[in-house]
């Protein structure tokens, strides 16, 4: 079945420093991607998406590229600042599986001033 | 973006009692909601899908009789834990569907904390 593989946590980082939060996948045909943060006490808030091979999905400084060759969707963020503070979880769906969200286990990011 | 809320955010109970979990989108209308549950340190677990109007959608491995689900409206499902016992203590997460420009995207509720003694 599908499942997607997300680095262990918590990651710890220093306020400027480069974020980089392993994902791959595995699922048949052609999923859909996604990477959504939990920050504490909120509930699950999309991050970002891609949907087709070689597209980069972006937002808030944040950016994933969807590599089918390596089924992998790595989210990057050059500087990371303490408000990134938060829980990471990478995603998958697919058309055929009705559209539900399989979803990595969580990387809890940590920034420190 | 769409807000949904979850309510209780946390509730304890006794094993043996039911306890209801309600989930609400508050600006949009939706009819399919999801019910997840998360473990510590775990993913998100799909339990079942609640479709508005008609019988909810059980995963594999997940007891319909133990996790009442009922979408009576459209911006509301309940789920109710019947005759909770400690191994039901968990995170519960739900979600609701909306539809943009063909594209299908879920809106997550904050979470209900259930612990049961």
């Amino acid at each position: 079945g599908d499942s997607v593989t997300q680095m262990e946590g918590p990651v710890t980082l220093s306020e400027e420093a480069f974020l980089t939060i392993n994902c791959t996948y595995t699922a048949t045909g052609y999923p859909s991607l996604f990477w959504y943060v939990q920050y504490p006490g909120e509930g699950l808030q999309l991050l970002l998406k891609a949907t087709k091979a070689d597209d980069k999905g972006s937002n808030k400084g944040f950016e994933a590229t969807y590599r089918k060759e390596t089924t992998s969707f790595h989210l990057e963020k050059g500087s990371v600042q303490v408000s990134d503070s938060a829980v990471y979880f990478c995603a998958l769906s697919r058309r055929s599986g009705g559209n539900k969200l399989v979803f990595g286990a969580g990387t809890i990011l940590r920034v420190k001033s | 973006g769409a807000v949904v809320s979850q309510h209780p955010s946390w509730v304890i109970c006794k094993s043996g009692t039911s306890v209801k979990i309600e989930c609400r989108s508050l600006d949009f209308q939706a009819t399919t909601m999801f019910w997840y549950r998360q473990f510590p340190k775990q993913s998100l677990m799909l339990m079942a899908t609640s479709n508005e109007g008609s019988k909810a959608t059980y995963e594999q491995g997940v007891e319909k009789d133990k996790f009442l689900i009922n979408h009576a409206s459209l911006t509301l499902s309940t789920l109710t834990v019947t005759s909770a016992h400690p191994e039901d203590s968990s995170f519960y997460i739900c979600s609701a569907r909306v539809v943009v420009n063909s594209y299908n995207e879920q809106f997550f509720g904050p979470g209900t904390r259930l612990t049961v003694l």
